[in-house]
């Protein structure tokens, strides 16, 4: 089945700092999305990526839909200590999303 | 405008006991997905349904699941003898149309399943 290879798998950074992670497939999605997902929480939506090649920011997020369609990465500017969680991508293929194994992002203050 | 509605949130069954968890999706959405996540594992997909019928439940467990999305009220999410294997927080999705048409879709908070 479609597998999506996410990483890294966690990140220890002090805060202000930027970061990145991406995402990578052997398959072809015609979307990517990127979700945030706090302890106890549901996944929330923070950027989706419709076309190839395709640079969207939301705030100080920024992701890009990578231009062979196979991969994706997603950057955080100036973090802050709100921005702990656990972030996933997610390639949309036929009427399902694949979720990558998320990348679980620490912040020391 | 209330968002996926899950519940329970947390449920705890004893092994061979029946869990059932209900979803109400977002106002107007009327087409469903069930997602497994397992501990410090991204999620799974299990089975999408629009109202009355299952249109893909390739990621349903071949037995002890069931899944159902009635004409009137919540979709459904049946496991029978439930299994210390099947703890995990289950989610629930909704969109107004087929994921494959680029349709956003959201995310309820999840179920909580302890089998003990």
């Amino acid at each position: 089945g479609q597998q999506l290879n996410q990483s890294p798998q966690s990140m220890f950074i002090q805060e202000g700092e930027d970061v990145s992670m991406n995402c990578t497939s052997s398959s072809i999605f015609n979307t990517w999305l990127w979700y945030k997902q706090d302890p106890g929480e549901g996944p929330v939506l923070l950027i989706a990526l419709y076309k190839a090649g395709e640079l969207t920011s939301n705030g100080r997020l920024t992701a890009q839909f990578g231009i062979t369609r196979k991969d994706s990465f997603l950057n955080i500017s100036a973090s802050i200590p709100s921005d702990v969680g656990i972030y996933f991508c997610a390639g949309q293929g036929a009427q399902k999303l694949v979720f990558g194994q998320g990348t679980r992002l620490t912040i020391n203050p | 405008n209330a968002g996926v509605m899950q519940n329970p949130r947390h449920l705890v069954r004893r092994r061979g006991q029946e869990a059932r968890l209900r979803c109400s999706p977002m106002k107007g959405h009327s087409h469903v997905y069930w997602y497994r996540q397992l501990p410090e594992e991204g999620l799974k997909f299990m089975v999408y349904l629009q109202k009355e019928n299952i249109i893909d439940e390739s990621g349903m467990p071949k037995e002890r699941f069931s899944a159902e999305f009635p004409k009137e009220g919540p979709s459904i999410l049946r496991i029978q003898q439930v299994v210390r294997g099947d703890s995990a927080a289950y989610f629930c999705a909704s969109s107004t149309s087929p994921q494959s048409s680029g349709n956003t879709i959201y995310f309820g908070e999840g179920s909580w399943l302890t089998v003990v």
